[in-house]
């Protein structure tokens, strides 16, 4: 049973366009929300996260969206750049257990 | 201040073998947390370690194993290995009760 759900595996964007990341959570007692980014042959870096007592949460070019009504967030990327190429996981916090729940990932790619 | 570390980097045992992994957190972290990661699977939680308990488990069998030190460094231990186990283990620390937890580059295992 998947809690944590990111349904596109991939996507392309164009350099200075808007990356818009998706991802679906089903465990309403989820509370605390966080995307991760990772380089191949590196583990996940912290980028932003969001409470679930917020919509949403801005830092620089990197904004997340909280919808808690249809269990989703979406992280978006403006302008999007090459160096954002890399595999974006969407996790949860909270639940029965106190560890981070983690979709399966999606690959950005950036083109010049 | 130094980041999460974890040793060694990549290891090749073959079946039937066991293995030990290290982290050591960040200072001042006394929460330490292991994840496998898969290609088909994605992030999965093994267990979380506080204060040299054992506070959370995922869904692994008991071939899988850790403990946690005064220091707060952690070993993670693999008896009796299936090819299956191939996988990059990542350690991930935290402070407190703070939700955002910080990842070390991870060992890459072989199992042959």
């Amino acid at each position: 049973d998947q809690q944590v759900k990111q349904n596109s595996p991939s996507l392309s964007v164009q350099e200075g366009r808007i990356s818009i990341l998706n991802c679906d959570y089903t465990n309403s007692m989820f509370d605390y929300f966080l995307w991760y980014k990772k380089y191949p042959a590196e583990g996940p870096t912290f980028l932003i996260s969001i409470s679930s007592i917020k919509d949403k949460n801005e830092d620089g070019r990197f904004t997340v969206f909280l919808n808690k009504s249809a269990k989703h967030l979406s992280l978006h990327i403006v302008p999007s750049q090459p160096g954002d190429s890399a595999v974006y996981f969407c996790a949860a916090f909270g639940g029965s257990q106190g560890n981070l729940i983690f979709g399966k990932g999606t690959k950005l790619s950036v083109k010049p | 201040k130094a980041g999460v570390t974890q040793t060694p980097r990549y290891l090749i045992k073959t079946r039937g073998q066991q293995v030990t992994l290290s982290c050591s957190p960040i200072s001042g972290h006394r929460s330490v947390s292991w994840y496998q990661q898969t290609p088909g699977q994605g992030l999965q939680f093994l267990f979380e370690y506080f204060s040299e308990t054992q506070r959370n488990k995922g869904n692994f069998p008991g071939r899988f194993s850790g403990r946690q030190f005064s220091n707060s460094r952690s070993e993670m231990n693999v008896s009796t290995l299936e090819l299956g186990d191939s996988a990059l283990y990542l350690c991930a620390s935290r402070a407190g009760q703070e939700n955002i937890q910080y990842f070390g580059a991870g060992t890459r295992l072989s199992v042959l």
